[in-house]
């Protein structure tokens, strides 16, 4: 089972860099981790995907180490508007909770 | 559409009575999921088609729910003589392809379902 472990929850302040890890010891072979956002009220949205090493888009970073029992979801300089639900999804084929977001991680962002 | 659109967008029900989910993926997208989430939690998967097949079915709670899709457009999510720990948000989300394991999944407003 491709079980994910996230922080509750995380403070920080506009502008800066806020790093959420994710564990997921039983991470499988062909497992892709995929990182969503979700504010009050609305369904989540895509953030990034990766396989491995690290992945980048407009948005944000994904650092996946070569044993790939974590990843990490780096957004730099955060706004207010940041502030929601980042969830850490890895898919296992073998069995169930597939699919499984968990509970994933409430970020607050300050002035 | 523009997205994926759900209907109703909440639904207030009496225990023991059945409810239709109803979910309107982008056009185009062959495959199609359900989820639940309860007040204060994370998402639950439920089931997904992929077409109009359901290959994972793993996450359906009971015998009382049921989901169909026709046509690989719209489908229906059928919780039939409701409990009231069935009170949640259902959401649906599509996405291009069927393999979830890499999909980018677009996500509805769901419904939120309240079962007194």
């Amino acid at each position: 089972l491709a079980k994910t472990t996230q922080p509750i929850s995380m403070d920080s302040y506009e502008g800066q860099e806020v790093n959420i890890t994710c564990s997921h010891n039983n991470i499988a072979t062909n497992d892709y981790i995929t990182w969503y956002q979700q504010f009050p009220s609305q369904g989540p949205r895509f953030i990034i995907q990766g396989y491995k090493t690290k992945v980048t888009n407009e948005v944000a970073s994904l650092f996946i180490p070569a044993d790939r029992k974590s990843s990490t979801l780096s957004l730099p300089r955060v706004s207010l508007s940041d502030t929601a639900v980042y969830y850490c999804l890895v898919v296992g084929r073998g069995g169930g909770n597939k699919l499984t977001f968990g509970t994933g991680t409430q970020l607050k962002v300050e002035l | 559409g523009a997205g994926v659109s759900q209907s109703p967008s909440n639904k207030v029900t009496e225990k023991g009575k059945d409810v239709e989910l109803r979910c309107d993926p982008i056009s185009g997208h062959t495959a199609l999921y359900w989820y639940r989430q309860s007040l204060g939690q994370g998402l639950e998967f439920l089931i997904y088609f992929q077409g109009n097949s359901a290959p994972d079915k793993s996450g359906l709670p009971s015998d009382r729910f049921s989901a169909e899709r026709t046509g690989g457009s719209v489908s229906t999510l059928t919780i039939q003589r409701t409990q009231q720990e069935d009170s949640a948000v259902y959401l649906c989300a599509s996405s291009k392809t069927g393999d979830p394991l890499r999909s980018e999944q677009f996500f509805g407003p769901g419904t939120r379902l309240t079962v007194l």
